[in-house]
């Protein structure tokens, strides 16, 4: 595609339940990662993808959040048990490969657990 | 604990003056700084980024002036114009870390005309 496309725009949710927040990365990029940004700071990184491996999810912040990139291209990031802190705004970017410094960013999926 | 510390968190500054936003950091594994620009609603995008072996990065009205020794680097805005009122992130990159970004709290630019 022409750019990161992340759905839901808006989620709203109540407490306890299970979310799944979807990317779909530019087209050509080998590289996915999701990050985490809550309202008036910078984002904060979560997990990343080289293809569908993922060398590097120590930025989960428990076990209930968990994501996924099983063909290399379009990545889910669940939430079980949603809890009012886990509302954010979760961003989604991508780049074409592992090291090459430039990300892409999508508009991102705002969740609001009530 | 917040690695890459930015300062002001806003800042106004009239049309055509100079927009100054600073980070720190700590961790001397970082070997790449990126300025991310985030105007509402839209995702971060790339503005400028520069690698430690060189001292200043300049691209048209936009400059990363980089101090190793100081473990500091900043962004200026020459002749700010009212379009580059956005929110601005620095971030940074270890070495060896894929492309995962430590990214700064943001400051959100207001230029006036």
């Amino acid at each position: 595609g022409a750019g990161v496309s992340q759905s839901p725009r808006y989620k709203v949710t109540k407490r306890g339940q299970d979310v799944t927040l979807r990317c779909d990365p530019i087209s050509s990029h080998a590289t996915l990662y999701w990050y985490q940004q809550a309202l008036g700071q910078g984002p904060e990184f979560l997990t990343y993808f080289n293809y569908e491996a993922q060398p590097d999810k120590s930025g989960l912040p428990s076990d209930r959040f968990s994501a996924e990139r099983p063909e290399g291209s379009i990545s889910t990031l669940t939430i079980q048990r949603t809890e009012q802190r886990d509302s954010a705004m979760y961003r989604c970017a991508s780049s074409l490969a592992e090291h090459t410094g430039e990300l892409f960013f999508g508009e991102g999926s705002r969740l609001t657990v009530l | 604990q917040q690695q890459v510390k930015q300062s002001p968190q806003s800042l106004i500054v009239q049309k055509g003056g100079i927009s100054i936003i600073n980070c720190a950091y700590e961790n001397t594994a970082f070997d790449y700084f990126p300025w991310y620009q985030q105007f509402p609603g839209k995702g971060p995008a790339l503005l400028i980024a520069i690698r430690p072996d060189v001292s200043e990065k300049k691209e048209g009205r936009f400059t990363i002036s980089f101090n190793k020794s100081a473990k500091q680097f900043s962004l200026h805005i020459m002749d700010s114009q009212p379009g580059d009122s956005a929110t601005y992130f620095c971030a940074a990159k270890e070495v060896g870390a894929g492309n995962m970004l430590t990214f700064g709290g943001g400051t959100r630019l207001m230029v006036k005309p």
